[in-house]
């Protein structure tokens, strides 16, 4: 799998948008971009992915560069449920399927009330 | 929305017990996946089951390590003589049929705990 490097931590206020961003200089062309999170104490849970196009769903929205050397995971409005570790990962979509996802550090995210 | 179940949510073993931990994915999954977490760490790739056979696995997955789909329903991880360093969160996952546009689905954990 190609590699992404993220912060280890950010934080944000309550109410206030959030961005996180993902560096993946080394993707290829046919990696989908996959985020993930994981609240405490819980197993890690879907968010959104994308292939070129921005995306959007009820979580949160997806902007990827042109270049897809880079991605943000952008959280509208954050909330105190919003904490947790966020995962971003490259899938190559003509791989086998059952190609495991590998999870690196993440962002770890503190929503401050 | 369907869920991965997994029981127990919490397992206390002696060191050199064997341990099952058992998964019940979603009904109409074809691949599965078993995970850990050792406190504090990130989450680490165990091994993924298709079509009745291990598809991958990581170096992690030795031979104290296996799994098995004994009904088409469950699907269980075990360890054969567990040691120290197994304790960890134990996440179960499974992908559904379709394919570029697959969400990885886990359930809550087994944590387990070797003393």
């Amino acid at each position: 799998d190609a590699k992404t490097t993220q912060p280890n931590s950010m934080e944000s206020n309550e109410e206030e948008p959030v961005h996180l961003p993902c560096n993946h200089s080394t993707i290829s062309g046919t990696d989908y971009i996959h985020w993930y999170r994981q609240l405490p104490s819980q197993g890690p849970e879907y968010v959104i992915h994308g292939l070129t196009s921005n995306v959007n769903n009820r979580m949160a929205s997806l902007a990827i560069a042109e270049d897809r050397k880079s991605s943000t995971l952008i959280l509208h409005r954050a909330t105190l449920r919003d904490a947790a570790v966020y995962y971003c990962i490259l899938r190559d979509f003509n791989h086998n399927y059952g190609q495991n996802f590998v999870f690196g550090p993440g962002t770890r995210l503190s929503v401050l009330p | 929305e369907p869920e991965v179940t997994q029981t127990p949510s919490h397992q206390v073993t002696q060191m050199g017990q064997e341990v099952i931990l058992r998964c019940v994915p979603i009904s109409n999954h074809l691949y599965f996946y078993w995970y850990r977490q050792i406190l504090g760490q990130k989450v680490e790739f165990l091994v993924s089951f298709y079509n009745n056979e291990i598809s991958e696995k990581s170096e992690i997955f030795d031979d104290q390590f296996s799994v098995e789909r004994p009904d088409g329903s469950n699907f269980t991880l075990k360890i054969r003589s567990t040691k120290l360093e197994d304790s960890a969160m134990y996440f179960c996952a499974s992908l559904p049929r379709t394919g570029k546009n697959e969400k990885l689905f886990f359930g809550s954990g087994t944590q387990l705990s070797v003393l």
